[in-house]
């Protein structure tokens, strides 16, 4: 089974620290994402990457940067963390090659991060 | 730009009875993806079933159906014998390519027993 990890389930943080969420997979997937999820508003994305050091901008990706220096780890950070960046962030990984999973985002157990 | 919207923010059904969620999306591609995921509470979002455009018929996965309407933009989830362990948030989600997928807002099914 594909399994992706997030380094923490809640996290607390106070306005203008750095914040670092981590997230892992282990089926040797090209494609890795961040998401925000809020109530209301579904999932949106922040970035995501199609290969190692590669990274393409989402739908709101102001106020993070991202990190993929090895395939199976994609990190997003949060320069200097806001209170309205308070959320669930959720990662998730796809793979290129066609056949049943193909496209098939496998999600991470998410991080509650809250911002005071 | 494609579109996902999920009418209905809560929805309940009685334990063994059939529910239906509804998912409506805008999109002037031909060949796409749709899926629906199901978010149980405090737990991991994983995929129910999904459905690709060019298929006409509708995806099955044992208890869980879709009514896919190419023409009128319309992917509905039908589950049937609700079970409590279906109460969870289920997102529907399109995909086009370039590794966007497009989520709508999330309906929270309850089930009661």
């Amino acid at each position: 089974d594909v399994k992706v990890t997030q380094s923490s389930r809640y996290l607390v943080k106070r306005t203008g620290e750095k914040v670092f969420l981590e997230c892992v997979q282990d089926m040797d997937h090209e494609n890795m994402f961040w998401y925000r999820q809020d109530p209301g508003l579904g999932l949106r994305l922040i970035y995501f990457s199609y290969d190692v050091k590669m990274k393409e901008k989402g739908d709101i990706p102001e106020g993070y940067s991202v990190s993929r220096e090895k395939k199976e780890r994609f990190s997003l950070i949060l320069e200097s963390a806001s209170t309205n960046q308070t959320s669930m962030y959720l990662c998730a990984s796809s793979s290129d090659f066609s056949g049943s999973s193909y496209n098939e985002q496998f999600f991470g157990p998410g991080t509650r991060l809250t911002v005071l | 730009a494609q579109t996902v919207t999920q009418s209905q923010p809560e929805m309940s059904v009685q334990e063994a009875e059939t529910v239906t969620l509804s998912c409506t999306y805008d999109t002037s591609e031909s060949d796409y993806y749709l899926f629906w995921y199901k978010q149980p509470p405090s737990r991991q979002m994983i995929l129910v079933i999904r459905q690709e455009a060019y298929k006409q018929q509708n995806a099955t996965e044992n208890r869980f159906s879709v009514n896919f309407q190419k023409a009128a933009k319309s992917f509905s989830l039908k589950i049937s014998d609700s079970q409590l362990g279906d109460a969870a948030m289920y997102f529907c989600a399109f995909y086009y390519n370039n590794n966007d997928m497009r989520f709508g807002a999330g309906t929270r099914l309850t089930v009661k027993p």
